[in-house]
């Protein structure tokens, strides 16, 4: 089982649908959720990050999580054709030295006029 | 502006030959990162280094050096003995606030490839 799985691209969703982006994870350590976004042939950006169970709004971004079933998912709403990246999840244990983050293989979202 | 500076944008690497990556930070940053992106995957970590003259080993290590000796830097050499280094290489860097480490920031990337 690999650490962390996102749901396999590509998605693609027409604009101003709700995009709907899943990741599970292995270590049920992990406290901390992070999602990036990476547009073509540039580097990660934060975009949200999540520690307790539940919901956590910004803007059109959602990301939901649920630490017994351990997943975490991104919800986009309104989407717009510049959303069209790659999202990665990463999931990071607890504790206090810095460790290393895991990152899921990414789903490519695809938002079309 | 504070950030991460990598360069050179761009890296072209002969045979046999060791090739520098550099990563400089203005955050105040403790932590440092090298990850390593190929195509259509996920970002694999290399070294990180949480306090200046100590570092770790990622999950791919092989083939790369990193040394710290200025909080600021994270220089990455990839040797010889990396025999697949083309890829998209990515420094980060992460901080402690109010005991909770921060989520990374990362550079604009290194894109290394074999002549």
């Amino acid at each position: 089982q690999k650490e962390v799985e996102q749901n396999s691209g590509p998605l693609s969703v027409p604009e101003g649908a709700i995009a709907s982006l899943n990741c599970t994870y292995s270590d049920r350590g992990s406290q901390s959720f992070f999602w990036y976004r990476q547009y073509s042939g540039k580097s990660p950006e934060l975009i949200m990050s999540i520690y307790s169970n539940g919901d956590k709004e910004d803007g059109r971004f959602t990301a939901q999580l649920n630490k017994a079933s351990q997943y975490v998912s991104l919800l986009i709403r309104d989407s717009q054709p510049s959303d069209s990246a790659t999202y990665l999840c990463a999931p990071r244990a607890g504790g206090t030295s810095y460790g290393k983050l895991t990152f899921g293989q990414g789903t490519i979202l695809t938002v079309h006029p | 502006d504070g950030g991460i500076t990598q360069s050179p944008k761009y890296l072209f690497r002969k045979e046999g030959q060791n090739v520098t990556l550099s990563c400089e930070q203005n955050l105040n940053h403790d932590a440092m990162y090298w990850y390593r992106q190929d195509p259509g995957q996920g970002l694999r970590l290399i070294y990180y280094s949480q306090i200046v003259n100590d570092f770790q080993k990622g999950d791919i290590a092989e083939g790369y050096s990193v040394s710290r000796e200025k909080k600021e830097s994270f220089p990455l050499t990839v040797t010889s003995a990396q025999k697949n280094p083309t890829a998209f290489y990515l420094c980060a860097s992460s901080v402690k606030v109010s005991g909770r480490i921060q989520p990374q920031h990362f550079g604009d990337g290194t894109r290394l490839s074999i002549l």
